[in-house]
């Protein structure tokens, strides 16, 4: 069965530091690959999807990136954070073919 | 562009009561629509999915029929428990089976 990791589950980070985070999905081949945010009591932001080792589609300008160095290994990314990178942090994947995304455990991220 | 609208919350109910949250989406071609469930702290559960125009997603109790005529999704269950108390989320994905689209979810809690 396919499962998928997420980790770290918290992370606190001083403004200004870098960020990496890391999600990968085991039993499947070539899914596609999402990275959330949902600010705390709000819905799912989507911030960028992969749907090929190397493809990567941003959705919203911000300073965060990802990359998908491998196919089932998915890498949220930044610089410089700032504060308002705060939030939960979700990964998700999916089989192409309108099926359903499952989602990792999320991690929670604050910014000092 | 697509999208989901689904009711505010807090939805506050008593045990046993009736539950409907109203979900209602705008999309191209046929989408797929699905919910979500969320509990504190965790990543997102798919609780059912339907396909196709007419289909009633179930399970755990829970239900909603994909209605075509008045593009919505509503999800109900006829007597709701402590243990339902959640984030509901509604989706649907878009025609090319890339991208979801998620309501802003809807917080329920179940009183004893």
């Amino acid at each position: 069965s396919q499962t998928i990791h997420q980790w770290p589950a918290t992370l606190v980070q001083p403004v200004g530091s870098p960020l990496s985070l890391e999600c990968t999905v085991e039993g499947t081949s070539n899914p596609n690959l999402y990275w959330y945010r949902q600010a705390a009591g709000r819905g799912l932001q989507l911030l960028f999807y992969s749907v090929g080792i190397g493809q990567i589609s941003s959705e919203v300008p911000q300073n965060l990136s990802a990359s998908r160095p491998q196919d089932r290994q998915f890498i949220l990314s930044s610089k410089k954070l700032l504060l308002s990178d705060s939030g939960f942090y979700l990964c998700a994947w999916m089989e192409a073919g309108g099926q359903p995304q499952h989602f990792g455990d999320g991690t929670r991220l604050s910014i000092l | 562009g697509d999208s989901v609208t689904q009711m505010e919350g807090p939805v506050t109910l008593s045990e046993e009561a009736f539950l409907t949250i109203n979900c209602t989406y705008t999309a191209t071609g046929y989408p797929s629509l699905f919910w979500y469930v969320q509990y504190p702290g965790e990543g997102l559960q798919l609780l059912l999915k339907a396909t196709k125009a007419d289909d009633k997603g179930s399970n755990k109790g829970f239900e909603a029929t994909y209605r075509k005529e008045t593009t919505s999704f509503h999800l109900e269950k006829g007597s709701v428990q402590v243990s339902d108390s959640a984030v509901y989320f509604c989706a649907l994905s878009d025609y090319n089976f890339n991208k979801f689209y998620f309501g802003s979810g809807t917080k329920l809690n179940v009183k004893p």
